[in-house]
């Protein structure tokens, strides 16, 4: 089963609003990342954030990331028509003494923006 | 730099019959991983490559496996294949930190069983 649930599963706002995705998880993480999708296509990764980092900055992308309430968000401010697309939190959580983890990915929000 | 490259776009097969699809990395990135997407299960990880070994596998049966070459070209094989196996099936690919850094997706192919 999925680690990860976002909400809400759907925004539609206008170009110039801020944007908020939000993204939970179960288990206990070591890095969370953020990607985007256009209509099907490959996934676009905007910011890794890790387990000892509360919250970065990529343009008018920040990434939050509160590990005691395990929850990520996403904002994306002054949005703009380009901005429409699917996006999914990715959490990578080590698997118990071995160097290598797994993936998991939340449902996605479907973000439109309308000019 | 050339992206990851993912053939073929499309495929159309029918049950029972197996697919291999393939996935070319970024030039200098040694892990590739595969993914699973389908609008009713999500994105699932499948499995990653890493200097020609699994090392790292998701929850899907043995049907699903893949391989990688020497090159870090790697290709995925579906065995016997069941409706349930269309989806859009992504590789990508990282440098060596595999799953716990950033990753370059390809486009895709779109695996439909009739």
């Amino acid at each position: 089963s999925q680690q990860g649930e976002e909400d809400p599963q759907a925004l539609s706002i206008q170009e110039g609003e801020n944007a908020t995705m939000n993204c939970s998880y179960k288990t206990s993480i070591n890095n969370l990342q953020w990607y985007r999708q256009n209509s099907g296509r490959g996934l676009v990764h905007l910011i890794l954030i890790r387990s000892n980092e509360r919250e970065k900055h990529s343009g008018r992308l920040r990434v939050t990331l509160d590990t005691s309430k395990k929850s990520s968000s996403l904002l994306i401010t002054a949005s703009r028509a380009a901005d429409t697309a699917s996006y999914f939190c990715a959490m990578y959580a080590e698997a118990g003494g071995t160097s290598y983890g797994k993936l998991t990915f939340g449902q996605g929000t479907i973000l439109t923006v309308h000019p | 730099k050339a992206g990851v490259t993912q053939t073929p776009r499309y495929l159309i097969k029918t049950r029972g019959q197996q697919v291999t699809l393939s996935c070319s990395p970024i030039s200098g990135h040694r892990s590739v991983s595969w993914y699973q997407q389908t609008p009713g299960q999500g994105l699932q990880f499948l499995f990653e490559y890493f200097s020609e070994t699994q090392r790292n596998k998701g929850n899907f049966p043995g049907r699903f496996s893949g391989r990688q070459f020497s090159n870090s070209r790697s290709e995925m094989n579906v065995s016997t294949l069941e409706l349930g196996d269309s989806a859009l099936y992504l590789c990508a690919s990282s440098l060596v930190g595999g799953l716990n850094e950033k990753l370059f997706f390809g486009s895709g192919t779109q695996l439909s069983v009739l």
